[in-house]
């Protein structure tokens, strides 16, 4: 399963720090997304990305910062997080057109924030 | 929006004995109904997706049927085996839709018996 990737797989961090997320596909896709999954919620649709450009911005906290530098790779910056910003933020991408593509989702990235 | 229910949020079967999950979603343009499985640890994968223009799908074990009249649509797991025991979303979309937007019911944990 190594189409779509995501480092750090654990993060812990401060409520102060400054850390990123990444996000890598090797599948030739043009969209990419951003999850958020907590415990006994469904899966949360953070931001999307088509071709680079960003189409979609689900009213995150601007303590969440996406980038998105070609259509392989996906960042996710985090500033002065909450605790309640734990979770695990999956990474996503599908072939880019709208609707029915299906997503293929990467390992995840489980963060705590103390 | 979409709004997709999902039912039960949990599910215990003995193996061998058949598995129904069952979803509502709220937009009657919803036309794309995926679903996928979370294992302890993994990341979600496609098992079985339909389309508004079938009313079923099967895919050895595992079958999707969909009423669109009603705006609800299933999965049925049938001679259920331990490694079935997983997280189980649905969710809908439609095409033309905001690109990528699946709207994800809040998961069903299913735990087969041996």
């Amino acid at each position: 399963e190594t189409g779509v990737t995501q480092t750090p797989r654990h993060l812990v961090m401060g409520m102060t720090n400054k850390k990123s997320l990444k996000c890598e596909q090797h599948l030739g896709h043009n969209a990419m997304y951003w999850y958020k999954q907590s415990a006994k919620k469904p899966l949360e649709l953070m931001f999307v990305y088509n071709f680079k450009e960003q189409t979609e911005n689900n009213s995150v906290p601007s303590r969440f910062s996406p980038e998105c530098p070609n259509s392989s790779h996906l960042f996710l910056h985090l500033h002065t997080l909450q605790p309640e910003d734990s979770a695990l933020y999956l990474c996503a991408s599908s072939q880019g057109s709208g609707g029915e593509e299906t997503q293929y989702f990467g390992p995840g990235t489980r963060l705590l924030v103390l | 929006g979409e709004n997709v229910e999902q039912h039960p949020s949990t599910l215990s079967v003995q193996e061998g004995d058949s598995a129904v999950i069952k979803c509502t979603y709220s937009d009657s343009a919803s036309n794309y109904f995926p679903w996928y499985k979370q294992e302890l640890g993994k990341r979600p994968q496609l098992i079985i997706d339909i389309r508004s223009n079938v009313g079923e799908k099967k895919d050895q074990r595992i079958a999707v049927t969909l009423n669109k009249t009603a705006k609800h649509f299933s999965l049925h797991i049938t001679e259920t085996q331990p490694e079935d025991s997983a997280v189980y979303f649905c969710a809908a979309s439609r095409r033309g839709s905001t690109l990528g937007r699946l709207y994800f019911g809040r998961g069903t944990q299913l735990t087969v018996w041996p």
